[in-house]
């Protein structure tokens, strides 16, 4: 248990489903952020939010669509996917200037079918 | 832009030392990380190493940065089967902005037993 919590661990979703992706962290952190993990290629950063604002969005399409209530919780709503979305979602948080990098959680396996 | 680069795959029989390579383009990054990913796990963060410095050591584990080549290697001395994983590389981008980490593509290390 790292610290980061992110639940469900595996999803199934038809391309018509609409889903939610939780993630929690209770370090303290004030930072979070959603990686897309695909095989053979580079993790890629979606969404980072500093003290619950949005500060980046990697170009990701709007079926993506984060939320983050306060600094312990994000959410990453999912409409309309693509078999392509089929990846590992990975959560992480960090302070915001930090030398200790970032804090990940297990991922949510997801499968768009 | 940033870009992180690894060897996708690395093979060492158990006892042996291990050296994963990578190579960075961003010269002002603060902070080099490594982090290691077990299967169906998220990042776990390894070490790190301050861009002043040219060499760390814990325990098994050795960086040594080369900051004029942007060249950063991990040595894992007696690779045990337990150190079977994906070995990533991140660098801390955009000017040294510590809450913003450029990952590598990541190198498949197998341990032979």
């Amino acid at each position: 248990e790292t610290g980061v919590t992110q639940t469900p661990r595996h999803l199934v979703m038809g391309m018509t489903n609409k889903k939610s992706l939780k993630c929690e962290q209770h370090l303290g952190h004030n930072a979070m952020y959603w990686y897309k993990q695909s095989a053979k290629k580079p993790l890629e950063l979606m969404f980072v939010y500093n003290f619950k604002e949005q500060t980046e969005n990697n170009s990701v399409p709007s079926r993506f669509s984060p939320e983050c209530p306060n600094s312990s919780h994000l959410f990453l709503h999912l409409h309309t996917l693509q078999p392509e979305d089929s990846a590992l979602y990975l959560c992480a948080s960090s302070q915001e200037v930090t030398q200790y990098g970032y804090t990940f959680g297990s991922g949510t396996r997801l499968t768009v079918v | 832009g940033e870009d992180v680069e690894q060897s996708l795959f690395l093979s060492v029989r158990e006892g042996d030392s291990s050296v994963i390579n990578c190579t960075y383009t961003d010269s002002s990054s603060t902070y080099l990380y490594w982090y290691k990913q077990e299967p169906g796990a998220g990042l776990q963060l390894l070490t790190y190493i301050f861009s002043n410095m040219d060499m760390k050591q814990d325990q098994r584990l050795t960086v040594l940065l080369n900051k004029k080549d942007k060249h950063l290697s991990l040595r894992i001395a007696d690779t045990q089967t337990g150190d079977s994983a994906i070995y990533f590389c991140a660098e801390s981008g955009y000017g040294g902005a510590t809450n913003k980490l450029i990952f590598g593509t990541g190198t498949l290390l197998a341990v032979q037993p």
